[in-house]
């Protein structure tokens, strides 16, 4: 079985500051790790994803994340957010891409204040 | 790009009513589909797995004559909410895998959800 563990329910910063928005998984075998975003009212939109090759990996709209399979996590960063990076953030991760669902943690709320 | 295709995506119902999700995979085709439900400002709990052709595969906990779901077709995937209730109210987002060209792994691509008030 698969976990995710996302330490930060909400995560408060001001417009062109840098963030992190933190991820912790367990898992016993090897993973496929994922972040999606979501905006209000929406379904979840991909932001990036690592499922092999190099373990730092970028995405859409100036996120990257980097994969640390000694510390299992694959924290999200931005060196400068926008107002409009507001949003509900997750981190997912799977087994097996063909068969099985994500499991997803609990989700970050970013607030991004001007 | 490829696009999951949900609808409705709002609805409102009395509470005894039968109401029905679609989801659909545009311009690819998926031979499973997976149902979420997300409370509000919570995370998303895996309902079921559809699978295009043989019966679904729900999660531990979720009651599967209350939640139907058919997987008609290979871009078609229906969740019909049976005598709803207030607690049945919900998010309800669909999603199916698609190939990353890249690696051969395939990527959950998500619909834009379903928001359900029972009255």
């Amino acid at each position: 079985a698969q976990s995710v563990t996302q330490l930060d329910s909400q995560v408060p910063v001001f417009e062109e500051a840098p963030v992190e928005l933190r991820c912790n998984y367990s898992s016993s075998v090897s993973v496929y790790l994922f972040w999606y975003v979501q905006y209000p009212n929406q379904g979840l939109q991909l932001l990036l994803k690592y499922l092999s090759g190099s373990t730092l990996v970028k995405g859409i709209n100036g996120f990257e994340a980097e994969f640390n399979k000694s510390q299992t996590s694959f924290h999200l960063r931005k060196p400068s957010v926008h107002i409009s990076d507001t949003a509900e953030y997750f981190c997912a991760v799977t087994s097996d891409t063909g068969r099985r669902a994500l499991t997803f943690g609990s989700g970050t709320r970013l607030q991004v204040q001007p | 790009g490829a696009v999951v295709s949900q609808h409705p995506s709002w609805v409102i119902c009395k509470s005894g009513t039968s109401v029905k999700i679609e989801c659909r995979s545009l311009d690819f085709q998926a031979t499973t589909m997976f149902w979420y439900r997300q409370f509000p400002k919570q995370s998303l709990m895996l309902m079921a797995t559809s699978n295009e052709g043989s019966k679904a595969t729900y999660e531990q906990g979720v009651e599967k004559d209350k939640f139907l779901i058919n997987h008609a077709s290979l871009t078609l995937s229906t969740l019909t909410v049976t005598s709803a209730h207030p607690e049945d109210s919900s998010f309800y987002i669909c999603s199916a895998p698609l190939r990353d060209r890249e690696s051969g792994a395939n990527v959950l691509t998500f619909g834009a959800g379903s928001r359900l008030t029972v009255l």
